[in-house]
């Protein structure tokens, strides 16, 4: 079936690397995506990371692909009180349409 | 660039009453256009998609209904609001695609019902 996993909080002391793990059930997902979503806003695409890829970087930010664990995670440097926010693993999962499945959600808190 | 808008914000309804929330996307034609709903503490379900004028598919029974009257809008409706229902409601698009296209999401819409 189709399932996302992730934990549901992590705190941080600022300054610390912060990282996020996802587990996806559908092998056949084609991409896998990170979204941010601050209190009270809608979500915010943060990256993305094709399925053939092992990792991608993006300043701050690297995703880390394990396929054959279906394994994702997302690696914040440096982190800052401006990074506390929900983190969403989303994957493109089976058919057309691109709909997404999202996990539960990682609440990020960043404490001095 | 493409833009997508929500409204309203922010809804306090009644049970047993109507609703509409819409939503519209500028700067591209023919998206895909979603509904997800959020409810407190869990991740986003997705309660319908689009993929052209009145075509809709809906992935969870429930007690709400989506309409596509024009290329880039979507509303989310209720004849009579459940308790239940209550969430944050997100709007989204995407370009179409075989596969693995990123969706964009609006700013949501907060519905409590009592």
């Amino acid at each position: 079936g189709e399932d996302v996993e992730q934990s549901l909080f992590l705190s941080v002391r600022e300054g610390d690397s912060s990282v996020i793990n996802c587990t996806y059930t559908d092998s056949s997902s084609t991409y896998l995506y990170w979204y941010k979503q601050e209190p009270g806003a809608g979500l915010q695409l943060l990256t993305y990371i094709f399925s053939n890829m092992d990792m991608k970087q993006d300043q701050r930010l690297t995703v880390l692909l394990n396929k054959k664990d279906k394994h994702l995670s997302l690696r914040i440097a440096d982190t800052q009180t401006g990074d506390s926010a929900i983190y969403f693993c989303a994957e493109s999962g089976p058919g057309g349409y691109n709909k997404l499945i999202f996990g539960a959600g990682t609440r990020l808190a960043v404490h001095p | 660039s493409q833009t997508i808008h929500q409204w309203p914000a922010t809804l306090v309804q009644p049970v047993g009453s109507p609703l509409s929330l819409e939503c519209t996307v500028e700067g591209t034609s023919n998206p895909n256009l979603y509904w997800y709903r959020q409810a407190a503490g869990r991740g986003l379900q997705l309660l319908f998609y689009s993929v052209g004028i009145g075509q809709i598919s809906s992935e969870v029974p429930q007690n709400l209904s989506a309409s596509r009257p024009q290329d880039r809008q979507f509303i989310l409706s209720s004849k009579k609001l459940l308790l239940s229902d209550s969430g944050f409601y997100l709007c989204a698009w995407s370009v179409k695609r075989s596969s693995g296209n990123t969706i964009y999401f609006g700013e949501g819409s907060w519905l409590t019902v009592v």
